[in-house]
């Protein structure tokens, strides 16, 4: 089993709609997850944390732990064209980030 | 200035030259990090540094040579790279190791 995996899609979702981008990851251990935003052909921005079990709302991004199912989720409300990117999950393991290969988001005009 | 910077954001090089690329973060961190990515390939992590030591070398070839003089500056030099070396190389830094990272806009590097 891959440290951390995601979904490659790409995943099409309509504008308005909400996108829903799922990881898992194999280490229990594991206390901080991350979400980044990668356009084409720049470099990934950290969009959010999270470090506890439950929802962590910002703005019209949610995270999602769950760390006894080792599942890890973000939900895009109202999505937007100019959210069109891909999407890496990032794990920690001991004192290491571990990223996952993304998956792309398309969000359909 | 602000975040990570890195420098040229773009290069072409030749296969027998020497150049070296340079990033600056201004977070006060204590870990920085180079990765590459190919076109639309994942991140690769290349090099971490962590309190100015190296605490990982992912198997890079030997013509990819790290420096990290200060927390807050780390170089990559390349010499006689291959055309295989083209890429967009990424630094990053963070609190720590194991903490959020920052990436710097990159560098894009064409070698030919």
């Amino acid at each position: 089993q891959k440290e951390v995996e995601q979904n490659s899609g790409p995943l099409s979702v309509p504008e308005g709609a909400i996108a829903s981008l799922n990881c898992t990851y194999s280490d229990r251990g594991s206390q901080s997850f991350f979400w980044y935003r990668q356009y084409s052909g720049k470099s990934p921005e950290l969009i959010m944390s999270i470090y506890s079990n439950g929802d962590k709302e910002d703005g019209r991004f949610t995270a999602q732990l769950n760390k006894a199912s080792q599942y890890v989720s973000l939900l895009i409300r109202d999505s937007q064209p100019s959210d069109s990117a891909t999407y890496l999950c990032a794990v920690n393991r001991d004192d290491k980030i571990i990223f996952g290969k993304g998956t792309r988001l398309h969000i359909l005009p | 200035e602000t975040g990570v910077t890195q420098t040229p954001r773009h290069l072409v090089m030749g296969m027998t030259n020497k150049k070296s690329l340079k990033c600056e973060q201004h977070l006060g961190h204590n870990a920085m990090y180079w990765y590459k990515q190919s076109a639309k390939k994942p991140l690769e992590l290349m090099f971490v540094y962590n309190f100015k030591e190296q605490t990982e070398n992912n198997s890079v070839p030997s013509r990819f040579s790290p420096e990290c003089p200060n927390s807050s500056h780390l170089f990559l030099h390349l010499h006689t790279l291959q055309p295989e070396d083209s890429a967009l190389y990424l630094c990053a830094s963070s609190p720590a190791a194991g903490y959020e990272q920052y990436f710097g806009p990159g560098t894009r590097l064409t070698v030919t």
